[in-house]
């Protein structure tokens, strides 16, 4: 079938790099984001969230930068794996408006 | 998955044809939605539940309309499928105590009408 990362920009990357994604919001009321995991064939997953009262958030391998003056939201991955290859996108909400506003995504492709 | 489940996974109908998708979660979230997926547009709204019997309408919701009679079910029905409906669709829940914003993804159905 037809892939959901056609059409999205590309980030290609060699493994063991570290790999960062931006995506820019529009609401500056927004103030809890979320970046998304998809695999082809699988549904979004939930990979690390961050409110807007903070500015950074890590993970295990992940780390989300938050710049509320620009609007601008990034994932870093450290040592980037195969296993990494996906389309990753970007939500926010308002509020506690439990309807969020998604991004188109980024296609990650990790060569070995 | 996060106990959420699809049911189907996959199927093929013909236009003019009414069609349910189901969604079940055994997570006791308060929130659910149904969404699709098509290649350039990303994940887009189409009906949502806050709670049984409880529910509205999203950004492409014309042509389905939805169902929650229990808390752990949420129906997608397309009242007589056309071509442009051919999508792949995504049950998501939210609103678990201590995690409300989160949202959490079935594994999606792939819809084909012919």
């Amino acid at each position: 079938g037809e892939s959901v990362g056609l059409h999205l920009p590309t980030l290609s990357v060699q493994e063991g790099d570290n790999s960062i994604i931006n995506c820019a919001y529009s609401n500056s009321a927004s103030d809890y984001f979320i970046w998304y995991k998809q695999e082809s064939g699988k549904g979004p997953q939930f990979i690390i969230d961050i409110r807007s009262n903070m500015d950074k958030r890590q993970g295990q391998r992940v780390t989300v930068l938050l710049n509320k003056t620009v609007k601008h939201l990034s994932l870093q991955i450290a040592a980037t794996q195969p296993g990494d290859s996906a389309v990753y996108f970007c939500a926010e909400t308002t509020g506690g408006s439990y309807i969020p506003t998604f991004g188109r995504g980024t296609s990650l492709i990790v060569h070995p | 998955d996060a106990g959420i489940t699809q049911s189907p996974r996959h199927k093929v109908t013909e236009t003019g044809t009414p069609v349910t998708l189901r969604c079940h979660q055994t997570e006791n979230h308060r929130y659910m939605y149904w969404y699709r997926q098509d290649p350039g547009h990303g994940l887009r709204l189409i009906h949502y539940s806050y709670g049984v019997k409880d529910t509205d309408k999203g950004e492409v919701s014309d042509g389905y309309s939805v169902s929650r009679s229990k808390t752990e079910d949420f129906l997608l029905t397309l009242e007589s499928a056309t071509s442009s409906q051919t999508s792949v669709y995504f049950c998501a829940i939210s609103g678990g105590a201590g995690l409300e914003d989160e949202q959490y993804f079935g594994p999606g159905t792939r819809l084909t009408v012919t």
